[in-house]
Formats: structure tokens, sequence, C-alpha cells
């Protein structure tokens, strides 16, 4: 089925160590972005790519690093993990007619 | 920069009860506005979306909201709640055209639906 893949679904990290969560789509969709869902806090806007090569910072950019060298993929990275990075990733694509899909999440836990 | 705004962090219902839920954004220029809905355990999921048009947007099972353009407003309501509405509430705005792009949600209401 079309849509937004997220892996892994759980991860458990170790302060300071360094991970990878990836998101694939394929539909095609220029626009990506990763948001972190926090209690009482909604959704914040981590990065986003308007297009295969360009990024920018979103809300809440530190701590996360993203690139973009494709279109079907936008992978964020955590260079040093922090017990305040424990949350649940969304990553998110969106079409030309605005409507934005939604991966299934990745619930992280640094200890 | 747009923001948005959800007053009720907590709504708890009776079944049968009507819900309506505030959002209301901040930004000067044109948006377009999503109700979205996160079942317990699930992703995020579109109830509706609008763009322009008739300001009043019926979505899935039985939601609506109504755009209110002088009062930066888009609240969500259904008539009867069922207890499998029961569900995180996310209002969303995104501006239109520019070059970020970037959709902006509200921090979100918890409803609760008493059978």
């Amino acid at each position: 089925n079309a849509g937004v893949t997220q892996t892994p679904k759980f991860q458990v990290l170790k302060t300071g160590q360094s991970m990878t969560l990836q998101c694939a789509q394929d539909m095609n969709h220029e626009y990506m972005s990763w948001y972190r869902q926090d209690p009482g806090m909604g959704l914040r806007l981590i990065h986003y790519s308007v297009g295969a090569g360009i990024t920018d910072q979103g809300e809440v950019p530190n701590g996360y690093n993203v690139s973009r060298s494709t279109t079907e993929d936008f992978p964020l990275r955590l260079l040093s993990a922090a017990p305040s990075q424990t949350s649940v990733y969304f990553c998110a694509s969106r079409g030309l007619t605005y409507g934005y899909t939604f991966g299934s999440g990745t619930r992280l836990t640094v200890v | 920069a747009q923001s948005v705004s959800q007053h009720n962090h907590h709504v708890i219902l009776s079944e049968a009860a009507s819900l309506e839920l505030g959002c209301n954004y901040s930004y000067g220029g044109t948006v377009n506005l999503f109700w979205y809905v996160q079942y317990p355990g699930q992703h995020l999921q579109l109830l509706l979306k609008y763009f322009s048009g008739d300001p009043l947007v019926k979505g899935i099972k039985g939601f609506e909201a109504e755009f209110i353009k002088s009062k930066f407003s888009f609240n969500l309501r259904k008539p009867s709640v069922q207890w499998s509405d029961t569900a995180e509430y996310f209002c969303a705005v995104n501006a239109r055209g520019g070059a970020t792009n970037k959709l902006i949600f509200g921090t979100g209401t918890l409803l609760a639906v008493q059978p």
C-alpha cells in the first residue's frame, strides 16, 4: 500500500548513542517533515524538506540532523542521544493537494 | 510565523452529547486548515481539511468544522459523540504559498467519551 513507512517502531538508546530513524514514502511527494510528539505539547516540527537536496529547520531542530538525497527518503539522525529526546517521532509527506500523510511513528526511549 | 491554539486540553462527554473543540490560529495571510485525530496507540489520521470555498467543511465519521476568517477560528463539531470517538484531536495550520510549507499543530485536545 502507498504511504509513509517509518522504521523502527520502537527503539531504546543509551545516552550518548547515535541512531537514524528511517522514513520512506512512495507517493512521489516533494515535501517531507519530521515531528516529535510529547504529552501536552502536541506535535512540534523538527526538520522539513521541500525536495531532494533541500532541508530546513523547524521549531525544535537542536540535536537532530537530516538529509534528503532522494525524493523517497528522509532519515532523521540523532548524533548523541539525550533523555530529553525521549518521544514519539512522526514522519509526514505532502503532495500538491496539501494533503499530509503520516507514518505510524517511532517510539524512542533514551535512558 | 503561524501558530495554533487549542483551548480545551481535556474534554469529557457522555455518549450522545454534542461536541465542539476550539481552534484559533495566528497568521495574517491565507491558510489551509486541518483537523487530525489520533486514536490510542495509533498515528494521526485526517478528519477534515479546509483549503477554500464553503467555510463549513464536512469530514469523516460525522465531524464538521467551520472556518470563520474574522475570528481566525476553525472549530470542530459533532452533533452526537460515540464512545469510539475517544481520542486526541489536533488542529493544524499551513500557511499557503511562500517557501516554508510548514504544518504547525496545536497542543491537542484529549476527548474522553463515557458510555
